[in-house]
């Protein structure tokens, strides 16, 4: 079974600053999806990013990009430049993909970062 | 235009009580979801539905039935709420990429 962990409950950064919510999984399967999803606190929840385990190139969407490491199972996201609308809590999540997927996307516990002006 | 909608947003009954919750996408997707997000945030799916046929069902209590009277609608009925049911009910709908698209959500309080 697929895990995914966020071992940081809570975070802070300065804004303008950069700051890099961590995230490993656990999975046998070599044709997955990663996500990470951002959830404000109006609790709407919206996709930040998305990595292709298949693709080596790291993905980017502006401000926010990933460090993915397949061999080791970790999926990082930095927030360059922070601004008081990153405050939220992050979602990491997990989702195989390929022959056989039922569209199961699998949640961490989540990591809350705070902004402070 | 909202793509996923869900109604009510703020849903307060009795324990005992059968509610029901509603969710629409106007987005084209074949693939709609039910997730239970609990008091610690933790998200976690019950239900999907691929072009109105049920492709997960989760651990769920057979309390709770999903419906889909089409591709674009997914609803959720609850039978005799208990305490242990108030969390927040988040809809989504995807494509095939994986890419989910997740309603405004719907907080359930039990009392």
């Amino acid at each position: 079974a697929q895990t995914v962990t966020q071992s940081q409950p809570e975070m802070s950064v300065q804004e303008a600053e950069t700051v890099t919510l961590s995230c490993t999984y656990d999975t046998s399967e070599s044709n997955y999806y990663l996500f990470w999803y951002k959830q404000p606190p109006s609790r709407q929840m919206i996709l930040v990013i998305r990595q292709e385990a298949y693709k080596q190139q790291n993905a980017t969407e502006n401000r926010f990009s990933v460090n993915f490491q397949k061999a080791a199972k970790s999926f990082s996201l930095k927030i360059s430049d922070s601004q008081l609308g990153d405050t939220a809590m992050y979602f990491c999540a997990f989702m195989k993909s390929g022959s056989g997927n039922t569209g199961k996307l699998i949640f961490g516990q989540g990591t809350t970062l705070q902004v402070k002006p | 235009d909202t793509a996923v909608s869900q109604t009510p947003k703020y849903l307060v009954t009795q324990m005992g009580n059968d509610k029901s919750i509603k969710c629409e996408q106007n987005l084209g997707h074949d693939t709609m979801y039910w997730y239970k997000q609990d008091s610690k945030k933790f998200l976690k799916i019950m239900f999907s539905y691929n072009n109105k046929e049920l492709i997960i069902n989760e651990t769920v209590p057979n309390r709770f039935s999903p419906k889909s009277p089409d591709k674009a609608h997914l609803n959720l009925h609850i039978n005799s709420l208990e305490l242990g049911d108030s969390a927040v009910y988040f809809c989504a709908s995807s494509q095939v990429d994986g890419r989910r698209y997740f309603g405004p959500g719907t907080r359930l309080t039990v009392t």
